[in-house]
């Protein structure tokens, strides 16, 4: 089953409304998490590191007033697009790891699709 | 120089072709390698874990050459069904760092 779960899987919203994706580590606890975000035939796109009891770190370009993260526990880290545009719909996707197995492969959310009207 | 390369493709190859991809990485101290597979519009699943001993999992064989910084993928009897798009990730020596390449498309053709 899955590890890591996203919701919600697609969102289709008004110009100007607010959208938040939880991602949850179901069987570990995740200090640090991923998000991404993926235009079509493009790749992904890393957009900050989410860190459990601190700020995230947000890549360079990346609003961080636009794009709030909230990592409140060990298992669950928050994306929320505030103020949405039509140029915000992409595919989001977050990621966590494994403290216990850092050199082991990357558990990934099914991905939010996000359609800004 | 970025810390991964990929051709990014696209690869169109028929069905029944053999096809190899390539992921170039920068860090020598690299520390684990994989191969993801992302269908559209859904989220990359792992494909092969790359060892320096090479390994293979059916159709599918995963190298890593350490002296020239790269590994591969070699798909053999190419299906329909392996139409997707492959990403390269590299682990760095600290475990605290990733680095996805681009991603290579690959359409198998009738």
């Amino acid at each position: 089953g899955a590890v890591v779960s996203q919701h919600p899987s697609r969102v289709i919203c008004k110009s100007g409304t607010s959208v938040k994706i939880e991602c949850r580590s179901l069987d570990f606890q995740a200090t640090t998490m991923f998000w991404y975000r993926q235009f079509p035939k493009q790749s992904l796109m890393l957009m900050a590191t989410s860190n459990e009891g601190s700020k995230a770190t947000y890549e360079q370009g990346v609003e961080k007033d636009k794009f709030l993260i909230n990592h409140a526990s060990l298992t669950l880290s928050t994306l929320t697009v505030t103020s949405a545009h039509p140029e915000d719909s992409s595919f989001y996707i977050c990621s966590a790891r494994d403290p216990g197995r850092l050199y082991e492969k990357l558990f990934f959310g099914s991905g939010t699709q996000l359609s800004v009207l | 120089r970025k810390e991964v390369e990929q051709d990014p493709g696209p690869f169109n190859v028929p069905e029944g072709a053999t096809v190899a991809f390539n992921c170039t990485y920068s860090n020598s101290a690299s520390q684990s390698f994989f191969w993801y597979r992302q269908d559209c519009r859904k989220e990359p699943k792992l494909l092969m874990s790359v060892y320096s001993s090479g390994n293979e999992d059916g159709r599918f064989t995963a190298q890593l050459n350490r002296a020239s910084q790269y590994i591969s993928l070699l798909i053999r009897d190419s299906k329909l069904s392996d139409s997707a798009t492959y990403l390269c990730v590299v682990i760095s020596s600290t475990g605290n760092q990733f680095y996805f390449g681009t991603g290579t498309s690959l359409t198998v053709i009738p």
